[in-house]
């Protein structure tokens, strides 16, 4: 089966540092994409960012990067220099198949 | 980007009954999903609603229960149909656009 696991249920980081939120995959497809999206206590859900499995470099977007190991099967999002706006769950997200991992609830402490 | 309006945000039901949520979106898509969320749970997938063909519905969903419509490209509905107390969720509906999905805003529903 296809699938997508998110291992950390829960994340803490101190203002201002780095974090690592972690995604791998399960996929049989040749070509494939990744996303993450963010989903704040407001409940809406904001793209952040995309990697295609044919992608030659990580994504970035301004203070979100993909570390994408397509060996591992993995595609972790770094998200850099957390402001208190980044607390919110974050789910990583089968572009073939629709399917979301269970999340990651991240919170950024003052 | 697009934008999907979806209404109704919030709803209050009696068992028994059905509600229709419908979702707009601001640009022609091919593919729209709905999809499920429990408090502070993923998201899952109910059904891939392609304009001009059947939904296609995922395991544990069935038409009976969760009946689509999509009439163009830019609409679509979903209803819940003989409501019980377990189909008390969030409900999103979601349009793919440019390699990414879009998706409004939720339909927090609660059957009494």
């Amino acid at each position: 089966a296809q699938k997508i696991t998110q291992t950390q249920p829960g994340m803490f980081v101190q203002e201002k540092e780095a974090v690592t939120l972690d995604c791998t995959y399960d996929t049989s497809d040749p070509s494939y994409g990744l996303f993450w999206y963010k989903q704040p206590s407001s409940g809406e859900m904001i793209f952040l960012i995309y990697q295609g499995s044919y992608d030659q470099q990580n994504a970035t977007e301004g203070r979100y990067s993909l570390n994408f190991q397509k060996a591992r099967k993995s595609a972790n999002l770094v998200i850099s220099a957390s402001q208190l706006g980044d607390s919110a769950m974050y789910f990583c997200h089968n572009f073939n198949k629709f399917y979301f991992g269970s999340g990651t609830k991240l919170n950024v402490k003052p | 980007s697009a934008v999907i309006s979806q209404k109704p945000s919030r709803d209050i039901c009696q068992r028994g009954t059905s509600l229709t949520i419908q979702c707009q979106v601001d640009s022609q898509v091919t593919m729209m999903f709905w999809y499920r969320q429990q408090p502070g749970q993923s998201l899952t997938l109910i059904a891939t609603a392609n304009q001009g063909s059947e939904a296609t519905y995922e395991s544990g969903f069935v038409i009976d229960k969760f009946p689509i419509s999509r009439p163009n490209l830019t609409f679509s509905t979903l209803t819940v149909s003989n409501m019980s107390p377990e189909d008390s969720s969030i409900y999103l509906c979601s349009a793919r656009l440019d390699e990414k999905l879009f998706f409004g805003s939720g339909t927090q529903l609660s059957v009494l």
